[in-house]
């Protein structure tokens, strides 16, 4: 069975730094594309950047490139997203996926609240 | 970018009643479409993948159609259950791109 855990909820301040992780199972973690999506408070989805571990290919959206930095350590099956100089409009829950196949799979996910 | 563009933004309907909603794409995403659905406070869910295929334990009602550029999301007779949001995204090109969502709200 597929199943994406991630980290528990963060609170932090304006200007700080954040990194939260995506740990994978139940599948071949370093074959498909895993990566992160936004989702602002009563807004829509939005894909972030994907990575695939056994490939060290990624991409960014353009709408994060420079904010955000995606990563993974096959080692132990799980991604990670960095978030640098923090705003108060970070504030969202983010959720890994992973595309196995045609099929997605998804975390729970990790609600970040940035205080200014 | 691929933009991806949902119609109705709201459908009010009741239970039992029959549900379609609509998706556009800017461009060719060939068979790269899925359709979720997502409750207040839950990640979102696969229900579609493929323009048509169900996800493992998605009801029968559930129907996606389509092809290239224009899709479908059919709810045959809603349930109680089925009132939420629902997105379509494709995965044809980066970045990956979801629609803006249609909620399906109790009439």
């Amino acid at each position: 069975e597929v199943q994406l855990v991630q980290s528990g909820a963060e609170m932090k301040k304006a200007g700080e730094s954040l990194k939260i992780s995506c740990k994978g199972s139940g599948y071949s973690f370093t074959t498909y594309w895993i990566g992160w999506v936004r989702q602002m408070p009563g807004k829509g989805l939005e894909w972030m950047a994907i990575i695939r571990p056994g490939y060290s290919d990624t991409r960014y959206s353009p709408s994060f490139q420079g904010h955000i930095t995606i990563s993974a350590d096959e080692s132990i099956t799980t991604a990670y997203l960095q978030l640098s100089s923090l705003k108060a409009s970070d504030t969202a829950m983010y959720y890994c996926a992973t595309l196995v196949g045609a099929i997605y799979f998804w975390g729970q996910g990790t609600l970040i609240t940035v205080s200014s | 970018e691929i933009v991806m563009t949902q119609s109705p933004a709201t459908l009010s309907l009741s239970p039992g009643e029959r549900a379609t909603l609509s998706c556009r794409a800017s461009q060719s995403v060939n068979r790269h479409l899925a359709w979720y659905q997502q409750e207040p406070g839950q990640a979102p869910r696969l229900l579609i993948y493929g323009i048509s295929t169900r996800a493992t334990g998605v009801p029968a009602r559930f129907t996606g159609s389509g092809s290239e550029t224009e899709f479908t999301l059919t709810i045959s007779s809603l349930q109680s259950e089925d009132f939420a949001i629902y997105y379509c995204q494709q995965h044809n090109n980066w970045p990956w791109t979801f629609g803006q969502g249609t909620k399906v709200e109790i009439k």
